[in-house]
């Protein structure tokens, strides 16, 4: 079965400092891979997504980035962090291109950047 | 172009009593829909999902939405609350490609 893994499940920062969020895989192969971001009280917002080795789409224009250097594993980075990069970060995985199929989220990171 | 609205931010219901979550969407064309839950500091999981092949889904943990096109309603529903049910819940639809586009999510609290 597929399982999904996010590491660290909690982290906080200081302003300034640099960020390396890890997402990684298993028991799937090519899968599109997805960064969100929850802000407290709000909805998620789509961060990043990819579709294969070193192909990243982002979605809005932030202070943050992305890179695919595996099939299986998607990191989010920054090179400084500022205090409105705070909330929960959540990397999901999909199979296929079927607009059926959901995607699979895993258990979260939460940043706090002070 | 997409969206998703869940009409209520926080719903509260007395255990053993019928939940609604209410969630219009819309689409340009036909929608995939789904249902995720959300537990505290937890990720998504997944309840149901609408593909067209039913309008009355079946999902997890004695949940359920019926698509109504008319209506452009994919309400959540459950007939009897238990105190584990609190959570909080999006509604999603998904384009062609599988973008996702998440509502703003309901709060559902379960009193003794």
């Amino acid at each position: 079965s597929q399982t999904i893994h996010q590491w660290p499940a909690t982290l906080v920062q200081p302003v300034g400092s640099p960020l390396s969020l890890e997402c990684t895989v298993e028991g799937t192969s090519n899968p599109n891979l997805y960064w969100y971001r929850q802000a407290a009280g709000r909805g998620l917002q789509l961060l990043f997504y990819s579709v294969g080795i070193g192909q990243i789409s982002s979605e809005v224009p932030q202070n943050l980035s992305a890179s695919r250097p595996q099939d299986r594993q998607f990191i989010l980075s920054s090179k400084k962090l500022l205090l409105s990069d705070s909330g929960f970060y959540l990397c999901a995985w999909r199979g296929g291109t079927g607009a059926y199929n959901e995607q699979f989220f895993g258990p979260g990171t939460r940043l706090t950047v002070l | 172009a997409q969206s998703v609205t869940q009409l209520d931010s926080h719903v509260s219901v007395s255990e053993g009593t019928p939940v609604l979550l209410r969630c219009n969407y819309s689409s340009s064309y036909s929608p995939s829909l789904f249902w995720y839950v959300q537990h505290p500091n937890k990720g998504l999981q997944l309840l149901l999902k609408y593909t067209s092949a039913a309008t009355l889904v079946k999902g997890i943990n004695g949940f359920e939405a019926e698509f109504k096109k008319s209506e452009t309603s994919f309400h959540l529903t459950k007939p009897s609350a238990h105190m584990s049910d609190a959570a909080e819940y999006f509604c999603v639809v998904s384009d062609m490609w599988g973008k996702l586009t998440f509502g703003q999510g309901t709060i559902l609290t379960v009193h003794p």
